[in-house]
């Protein structure tokens, strides 16, 4: 069973540009988790998102960012007009289902650099 | 509101020492505690976790972690240190009606030969 897919694994992009992350969750996985690491930081949640819905998008910046999970395809986690700041890794996270007990498995994360 | 809070944020050991990371949580509701490992350039593995029942868990590679409600605490512990084990260890809790795991801020941990 493949794990959580992501790509690109290493993004460069100027201030101004859009960064595109994709995300793509273990088979049988309808729940999809996206969190950022800054440098010298934990991990912070950004948003939660089930097939065509997003459940929970409180840690996800009011500007610039945006996220879906269509019917079809993997997960995307885009960055408009991307600055400095953004520089991280973007973590992908999957499981199975709703419950609070469900295990969270992570992808190799996407590392984003602005120039 | 939930938080975790992991003191120590590089511990460093011998190989073949005691391995003990600390976690406190903060949770006003019934914690789900989650240990994650992080190697360099990799995402998180899953080392063990807390739900209900026994407070004792024991994970992968060797670790355990024990639930302590009258201390808020879920510390990780391995009797004996490889080098292997070196990385960061990342402490998570999650519960109420949020499905949001939420980190503390790592412990790198050394293994020294």
């Amino acid at each position: 069973n493949a794990g959580v897919m992501q790509n690109p694994r290493h993004l460069v992009r100027r201030r101004g540009q859009e960064a595109r992350l994709r995300c793509s969750p273990m088979k049988g996985h309808s729940h999809v988790y996206w969190y950022r690491q800054l440098p010298e930081e934990g991990l912070k949640f950004m948003v939660y998102l089930q097939k065509e819905n997003i459940i929970d998008e409180s840690g996800m910046p009011k500007e610039r960012f945006s996220a879906e999970f269509p019917k079809e395809g993997p997960s995307i986690l885009r960055i408009q007009q991307v600055v400095r700041g953004d520089s991280a890794a973007y973590f992908c996270a999957s499981s199975p289902g709703e419950g609070n007990t469900d295990t969270q498995y992570f992808g190799p994360g996407t590392r984003l650099t602005v120039l | 509101a939930q938080s975790v809070t992991q003191l120590g944020s590089h511990v460093s050991v011998s190989e073949g020492a005691l391995v003990l990371l600390r976690c406190n949580y903060s949770s006003s509701v019934p914690p789900y505690l989650f240990w994650y490992v992080q190697y360099p350039n990799q995402g998180l593995q899953l080392l063990l976790k807390y739900t209900t029942g026994a407070t004792l868990v024991k994970g992968i590679n060797g670790f355990e972690a024990e639930f302590k409600k009258s201390e808020t605490s879920f510390h990780l512990t391995k009797p004996s240190a490889h080098m292997s084990d070196a990385a960061e260890y990342f402490c998570a809790v999650r519960g109420g009606a949020t499905n949001k795991l939420i980190f503390g801020t790592g412990t790198l941990l050394a293994v020294q030969p």
